[in-house]
């Protein structure tokens, strides 16, 4: 069975504060791991997709790295306009694995 | 372009009704997702299509479920009769072979 576990649950960081989000996975071959964000009362947004260890991809402050258990979501000089849940998810066949969501919080 | 477009957003009803949600997926997509997100559980898949076709409804709950997509362009999910467990966000998404999926912003559902 596939399983997606995050941590930490809820992270609160300073406007500027750097930090990191973790996605463990275990799976059966695993044909991509995928990063999304979700705001309240919106459905998931996607950012990334990841597809072989050793592969990172950026966009603005994020940038997700992957190896052959975890993805990191790396979030350099956060803005308050980061904040959101941020979900990790893997797929084996046609169907996403989620994880239960990191919960990002940044002050200005 | 049109996003992933869900009906109703937000949904009441009480206990024993019927409940019918609806999604149209993006334009040229092949497969289509219901989802339910609750804060104990997460995101869970319930049904997926391809090509209108149900492929894997093993997620669904209970024969109260029932999903059907009769053409390319809406899909349906039914709970017929609603119970208050019931209560969730129910996502749909839809993709393009081999692409991620793009999720609707949801029907958020209140059975009382």
């Amino acid at each position: 069975e596939d399983q997606v576990t995050q941590s930490p649950e809820a992270l609160r960081l300073q406007e500027g504060e750097s930090s990191s989000l973790n996605c463990s996975y275990t799976v059966s071959g695993l044909r991509g791991l995928f990063w999304y964000r979700q705001d309240p009362g919106k459905g998931p947004e996607f950012l990334f997709t990841l597809y072989s260890a050793g592969e990172e991809k950026e966009k603005e402050r994020l940038k997700a790295t992957l190896t052959k258990k975890e993805s990191f979501l790396h979030i350099t000089a956060p803005k308050p306009e980061d904040s959101a849940t941020y979900l990790c998810a893997v797929q084996a066949r046609a169907e996403l694995t989620f994880g239960e969501g990191t919960q990002l919080t940044v002050n200005p | 372009d049109a996003g992933v477009i869900q009906s109703p957003r937000h949904e009441v009803t009480e206990m024993g009704q019927e409940v019918t949600l609806r999604c149209k997926p993006i334009s040229g997509h092949n497969s289509l997702f219901w989802y339910r997100q609750t804060m104990m559980r997460g995101l869970e898949l319930l049904i997926y299509f391809n090509n209108n076709v149900p492929i894997d409804d093993s997620g669904m709950p209970e024969d109260r479920f029932s999903a059907k997509m009769p053409n390319a362009s809406f899909s349906t999910l039914k709970i017929q009769p609603s119970e208050p467990r019931d209560s969730a966000v129910y996502f749909c998404a839809s993709r393009v072979q081999d692409q991620p999926q793009h999720f609707g912003d949801g029907t958020r559902l209140s059975i009382l």
